[in-house]
């Protein structure tokens, strides 16, 4: 299996642009996690979806953040417009079940100038 | 203040020395504790996972939980270069993996 395949790996973009970061999850997972990692706040919980059903979103910090999941093998995060505080490393990871061992990707750098 | 607090270190130890990795919480609630090892560039991996209190050992590694004192380790004995990673406990109420992170513990075993 390749595991939870993230894209891009490194994205530079202005102020102000639409930032749109994708997830693939593990084949049959029906759990899938969106963390933000920084060195000041660590990883922190953005959103999650059981059956691509968001069940969580207490953590999307502000409107500029979205997330979808239309379906079970596809989610994106979007930022718009991102700002440089959104500057950080985006972690998707997906599950069988939602006590089940998380499996995370290799993260997406994101740098807002 | 933080749910979960961990020191950030650096830790830098010799090749076969015994590493303590540590982290406090403050939520009584919290019944699953679990380590994460990250290596750079990498997204976490599941280390350890212990429900309630005591002790777990696997292989080299040993996890404990003191659920009193709100107080979680993580030893590794023998420690090897290829533990030099950055290592993250995090704490679940509820088993659903909503988790709360430390903010990781980066370690060097230099040979």
């Amino acid at each position: 299996d390749a595991g939870v395949i993230q894209s891009p790996r490194h994205e530079v973009t202005e102020m102000g642009q639409e930032v749109t970061l994708r997830c693939k999850p593990i084949s049959g997972h029906n759990s899938l996690f969106w963390y933000r990692q920084t060195m000041m706040r660590g990883l922190e919980l953005l959103i999650y979806f059981n059956n691509n059903v968001p069940i969580d979103d207490s953590g999307m910090p502000e409107d500029r953040f979205s997330a979808k999941m239309p379906n079970a093998s596809f989610s994106t995060l979007k930022i718009q417009p991102s700002e440089p505080r959104d500057s950080a490393v985006y972690f998707c990871a997906s599950s069988l079940g939602t006590n089940e061992k998380l499996f995370f990707g290799s993260g997406t750098q994101l740098s807002v100038l | 203040q933080k749910e979960v607090e961990q020191d950030p270190g650096p830790l830098s130890v010799p090749e076969g020395a015994i590493v303590s990795l540590n982290c406090t919480y403050s939520n009584s609630a919290f019944q699953y504790f679990m380590w994460y090892r990250q290596y750079s560039r990498k997204g976490p991996e599941l280390l350890m996972y212990t429900y309630s209190s005591g002790n777990k050992e696997d292989g080299r590694f040993t996890a404990q939980v003191d659920k009193s004192s709100k107080y979680i380790s993580l030893f590794i004995r023998d420690s090897q270069p290829s533990d030099s990673a950055t290592y993250l406990c995090a704490l679940d109420q509820t088993g659903a993996n909503n988790l709360f992170f430390g903010t990781g513990t980066r370690l060097t075993v230099i040979p």
